[in-house]
């Protein structure tokens, strides 16, 4: 079946404007992350969901980031005022329930601000 | 705070030979231990985890050692094959939540 998907692949920005980024879960998964992949790092945390709310939103770096998940499928990561310190890959993971279920990951956007 | 540490870093070894990444966690509470493999441009996949009641897990030529008094858990790929060549990751959970503290990853090269 298909996995969690993202879009887009790359996004290349310059300072200061705003960005969007669209995660697709996968069928039926209620549960739903974003992480932030630094080069040369592991992923780090970003917010979790539950259906439709934020259950967890303590790895979100300051208010300039903001994700939404209105009807509980697709969740968007909105990046107000970008910073060059932006850059990252953005991943997005989904999984069937919550705890201890396998979080299946996406192949991530690619934010550049230049 | 929280943290994981990784090693080595990067790990080469010659096709057949066994690998060992080593990782280390600071939150006595965790008690999921997942691993993860990263091949250039994809999300991580998970390729084996532990449970904190369990020391090992074998699935055919991976498997994964839990020291909980030590804080110590790795991962051994016997038998490397070129298509094992990626960057692992492991990770563990904060407390008994979702939410997982990774390692700064082991990039593995299998020599043919």
């Amino acid at each position: 079946g298909a996995g969690v998907s993202q879009t887009p692949s790359n996004k290349v920005t310059e300072k200061g404007k705003y960005v969007e980024l669209r995660c697709d879960p996968i069928s039926g998964h209620t549960a739903l992350y974003w992480y932030r992949q630094s080069l040369g790092q592991g992923p780090e945390f970003l917010i979790y969901f539950q259906g439709t709310g934020a259950a967890d939103d303590s790895g979100l770096p300051n208010d300039r980031f903001f994700a939404v998940r209105p009807e509980g499928s697709v969740s968007t990561l909105k990046i107000q005022r970008t910073e060059r310190g932006d850059s990252a890959v953005y991943l997005c993971a989904s999984s069937l329930s919550s705890t201890y279920d396998e979080q299946f990951f996406g192949p991530g956007t690619r934010l550049t601000v230049l | 705070g929280e943290n994981v540490e990784q090693h080595p870093s990067t790990l080469s070894v010659q096709e057949g030979d066994s690998a060992v990444i080593k990782c280390t966690y600071s939150d006595s509470a965790s008690n999921y231990f997942p691993w993860y493999k990263q091949e250039l441009g994809k999300g991580p996949q998970l390729i084996i985890d532990i449970r904190s009641n369990v020391g090992e897990k074998k699935d055919q030529r991976i498997a994964v050692t839990l020291n909980k008094t030590a804080k110590h858990f790795s991962l051994h790929i016997t038998e490397t094959q070129p298509e094992d060549s990626a960057v692992y990751f492991c990770a563990a959970s904060i407390g008994g939540t979702y939410k997982y503290i990774f390692g700064t990853g082991t990039r593995l090269k299998v020599l043919a």
